[in-house]
């Protein structure tokens, strides 16, 4: 099963208006940590915003917001008022499996990729 | 602050021949990781060290892939020989580990082309 499920394959937004993408993630974990990333044509991929599994309010980071629904197991990314340098793929990812003294994986999606036009 | 940097930016390789891609981490980064980007897909993990031991390389195509972290900063990753379902990008990134919310920094990665 896939533990990362992005379903959109493109967006499209204008300039100035507000754009969500849209995240789903299956865990049996009660710990873990989810991501957005953006990667830009250069292929750098730059991390966005971080939300964890016991957070209890929405991750913000300047324009970028995350709307967690635990119950649902979604975790959508919120881009307010668009600008042409969004113009990206963004992943959201998955962090499960803590444990103590070790580093754990992180799972990406498959992304989407946004254009912002004029 | 540097950032995560990846040698060669490009490589076009015939099957069966051997290649080997370079990065050097954040300095301090003790966790070091290596993805492979298929185009159309997101990063799949190859293989992450602490320091200079390997924590995790379970997706790692060992009979063709290698890869080492000496001293616990530079990392070598290999493939020999290759096919052409290797072409990919392959894109390394560092982390200081603190704990879930620990951030990954990437660099800008490898392109390789296996013709």
């Amino acid at each position: 099963a896939q533990k990362i499920t992005q379903t959109q394959p493109g967006m499209f937004v204008q300039e100035k208006e507000a754009v969500t993408l849209d995240c789903t993630y299956d865990t049996s974990d009660q710990s873990y940590g989810l991501f957005w990333y953006k990667q830009p044509s250069s292929g750098e991929m730059i991390f966005l915003i971080y939300q964890g599994s016991y957070d209890e309010q929405n991750a913000t980071e300047g324009r970028y917001s995350l709307n967690f629904q635990k119950a649902r197991k979604s975790a959508n990314l919120v881009i307010s008022a668009s600008q042409l340098g969004d113009s990206a793929m963004y992943f959201c990812a998955m962090r499960e499996g803590f444990k103590a003294g070790t580093a754990s994986k992180l799972t990406f999606g498959t992304g989407t990729r946004l254009q912002v036009t004029l | 602050e540097a950032g995560v940097a990846q040698s060669p930016r490009y490589k076009i390789i015939e099957k069966r021949q051997s290649v080997a891609f370079w990065c050097n981490p954040i300095s301090g980064h003790a966790t070091l990781y290596w993805y492979q980007q298929i185009l159309g897909q997101g990063p799949k993990l190859l293989i992450q060290f602490q320091n200079n031991g390997v924590v995790d390389d379970s997706q790692l195509p060992k009979d063709r892939f290698s890869a080492e972290r000496l001293k616990g900063v530079d990392s070598t990753l290999k493939i020999q020989p290759a096919k052409l379902e290797d072409s990919a990008v392959y894109l390394c990134a560092s982390s200081l580990f603190r704990g879930f919310n620990e951030k990954l920094f990437f660099g800008s990665g490898t392109q390789l082309s296996v013709l």
